[in-house]
């Protein structure tokens, strides 16, 4: 696509409910990543996806949050048990590589909101 | 363990002046990178300048230019003839040199205000 979309834009959900929130990176980009935006504040990596494997997990927060990138190219994110405190707003952005000069495109994030 | 610091919440300026958002960092590392993100309320983050560590020339895009001091750790940047489109949320970043071009360390970020 012509971008980086992601759905849905806003989620409201009750505590204890699973969520999950997509990413569908620009076409023949092969590097994908989450990120966790939380209130006044910036971007929180989660999760690197290089093609379909996950070589980098190191930010998800716990074992509450998976992911997985099917086909080399959607990638879903799930919270599992959702709690208050997952209330963020959850971007998703992809390269053409994961090269340490590639620029990062970024969709408009899912708005989370945990009552 | 880098860290970046945003001393400035929330920024404002007129329309067609000059206004500067600052930025320091902590890190032990000789050879990195830093950026300037603009996030405007559709929330797509959006790179607006990029400087690499090893180069003593300031980065410059159109209206955007920054300040970098490596001795001092400060990463500024200056936003000349503001536009209204340039009302966001600015966040600066940074990244190891061998790191993996998502992997940034960000501050809190800065609301900017332009007034008409």
């Amino acid at each position: 696509g012509a971008g980086v979309s992601q759905s849905p834009s806003n989620k409201v959900t009750e505590k204890g409910k699973d969520v999950e929130l997509r990413c569908d990176p620009i076409s023949g980009h092969t590097a994908l990543y989450w990120y966790r935006q939380s209130l006044g504040q910036g971007l929180e990596f989660l999760i690197y996806f290089q093609g379909n494997s996950a070589p980098d997990k190191s930010g998800l927060p716990s074992d509450r949050f998976s992911a997985e990138r099917t086909g080399g190219s959607v990638s879903t994110l799930t919270i599992q048990r959702t709690q208050q405190e997952d209330s963020a707003v959850y971007l998703c952005a992809s390269s053409l590589d994961p090269g340490r000069n590639e620029k990062l495109f970024f969709g408009s994030g899912t708005q989370l909101s945990v009552l | 363990a880098q860290t970046v610091t945003q001393s400035q919440p929330e920024m404002s300026v007129q329309e067609a002046e000059t206004v500067t958002l600052s930025c320091t960092y902590d890190t032990s590392e000789s050879d990195y990178y830093l950026f300037w993100y603009k996030q405007p309320p559709s929330r797509q983050m959006i790179l607006v300048i990029r400087q690499e560590a090893y180069k003593q020339q300031n980065a410059t895009e159109n209206r955007f230019s920054v300040n970098f001091q490596k001795a001092a750790k400060s990463f500024s940047l200056k936003i000349s003839d503001s536009q209204l489109g340039d009302a966001a949320m600015y966040f600066c970043a940074y990244r190891k040199y061998n790191t993996n071009a998502g992997k940034s360390t960000f501050g809190d970020g800065t609301t900017l205000t332009v007034k008409p």
